[in-house]
């Protein structure tokens, strides 16, 4: 069965400062979603990738799929109070099933 | 309104008590999950639905049971609640047809506690 494995667990970074959330996949990645969650809320999209390579923002993240489709990274640049909480990314899987998420990674950003 | 609603949003209930989270949705989406959250564990899929005659099981079905009421309403049962099935608990919605790039909505959580 399909994978997904986030690193790092877990991340504290001083506001302003940039960081990378990763997401590997055990097989390769039809369809890659990002979500954010707030503390103890519910899981808000971000993005989806599809195509190898394929890089998409929004305001100042950035996530990108690797050529090879198995794995891809989250950046976000200058980080704010505001991009604290658990990323967690969500992938489909091949034929008619649900997503297969992975275990997040918390965010925790210091003034 | 939310786009997914979920209740109650918390709920504290003792061992071997029969337990109800529902959950409604104004998307029109045809798909309908529930999903629990347990730290370091992630999202773990307990039942999923694709349209009001399907209920398939997921990964962590045991202990729970599902009912797809109509397509914009989905419940989780437990029918004798114990403390480990304490968690955040989510409902989500999909259509891969007409949100093809949007992957799933979520409800805000029902955080359940079992003592």
């Amino acid at each position: 069965s399909q994978e997904l494995e986030q690193s790092p667990q877990s991340l504290i970074v001083q506001e302003g400062k940039n960081l990378t959330i990763n997401c590997t996949s055990s097989k390769t990645l039809y369809g890659l979603y990002w979500y954010k969650q707030k503390y103890g809320e519910g899981l808000i999209f971000l993005m989806m990738l599809q195509k190898g390579g394929e890089e998409k923002s929004h305001e100042k993240i950035t996530a990108k799929l690797d050529e090879k489709k198995q794995q891809s990274s989250l950046h976000i640049t200058a980080s704010q109070p505001s991009h604290a909480g658990i990323y967690l990314c969500g992938a489909d899987k091949p034929g008619n099933t649900p997503l297969v998420f992975g275990k997040g990674t918390r965010l925790s950003v210091i003034a | 309104d939310a786009d997914v609603t979920q209740t109650p949003r918390n709920r504290i209930t003792k061992t071997g008590k029969r337990i109800m989270l529902e959950c409604s949705q104004t998307k029109g989406h045809d798909r309908m999950y529930w999903y629990r959250q347990d730290p370091g564990l992630g999202l773990r899929l307990i039942y999923y639905s694709f349209d009001v005659k399907d209920i398939n099981k997921g990964e962590i079905s045991d202990g729970y049971s599902v009912s797809r009421q109509a397509q914009a309403k989905f419940s989780l049962s437990l029918e004798s609640a114990i403390p480990n099935q304490t968690a955040l608990y989510f409902c989500a919605t999909s259509d891969p047809i007409r949100d093809p790039t949007y992957g799933y909505t979520f409800g805000s959580g029902t955080r359940l506690t079992v003592v």
